[in-house]
């Protein structure tokens, strides 16, 4: 079963729109860490957040923010007011204290038209 | 500080050769991890170390080797190359146990078999 789902596949949207990435993850553990990565067309992976289980606050960074909510198992990342640098690949990914290994999701490619 | 680094960044191989993707850290991370990233398939683990002389299989091992002399070197080895194994190659590491710390990536190395 998938442990990080992200439904979206592409998304594109016209500059200076807001626009939602959605992460599904799911664990048994309750105690875990959620990641956002980003994926420019450089191909390098860009590290943008790290949050723990028991931190279920909002967090927000410029035009970045990402919403964490437990009951729904979700974790997703607003963009706001998106520029075209923020075209990218972004992954959600899923580790769990019980092992050591990392569940990266299949990505949203987002594409933001000038 | 380099970070991770991976070389070659490119190569071209023939069904049924064997390389190596060579994988360095110089952050004294504990963790490091080798992911193949295809398309709609995300990134997926491949094999991973959490220290010298240990390492464990991740999600998609099969045909590739490892071996963890060094904490800096963690080196990826395809036996016999297989169409199947074009991809692109990500290492990573980070601090131990890598489940609750940010992975750093490597530039990632694009492989082709033919």
């Amino acid at each position: 079963a998938q442990k990080v789902t992200q439904a979206q596949t592409e998304i594109s949207v016209v500059e200076k729109e807001d626009v939602t990435l959605d992460c599904v993850y799911e664990t048994r553990d309750t105690t875990y860490y959620l990641f956002w990565y980003k994926q420019p067309p450089s191909g390098e992976l860009v590290f943008l957040i790290r949050r723990n289980s028991f931190d279920e606050q909002n967090e927000i960074s410029g035009r970045y923010s990402w919403n964490f909510q437990k009951s729904t198992s979700s974790f997703n990342f607003t963009i706001t007011a998106s520029q075209v640098v923020d075209s990218a690949v972004y992954f959600c990914a899923l580790s769990e204290v019980a092992g050591n290994q990392f569940y990266f999701g299949t990505g949203t490619s987002l594409t933001v038209i000038p | 500080n380099a970070g991770v680094t991976q070389t070659p960044k490119f190569q071209v191989l023939k069904t049924g050769q064997s390389m190596t993707l060579q994988c360095a850290q110089d952050m004294n991370h504990e963790y490091m991890s080798w992911y193949r990233q295809d398309p709609g398939m995300g990134l997926r683990l491949i094999h991973y170390s959490v220290g010298a002389g240990i390492t464990d299989q991740g999600e998609v091992p099969n045909g590739y080797n490892v071996s963890r002399s060094t904490t800096e070197d963690f080196p990826l080895r395809l036996l016999s190359a297989a169409p199947s194994q074009t991809s692109v190659y990500f290492c990573a590491s980070s601090y131990f146990g890598g489940r609750n710390n940010e992975q750093f990536f490597g530039p990632g190395t694009r492989l082709t078999v033919l």
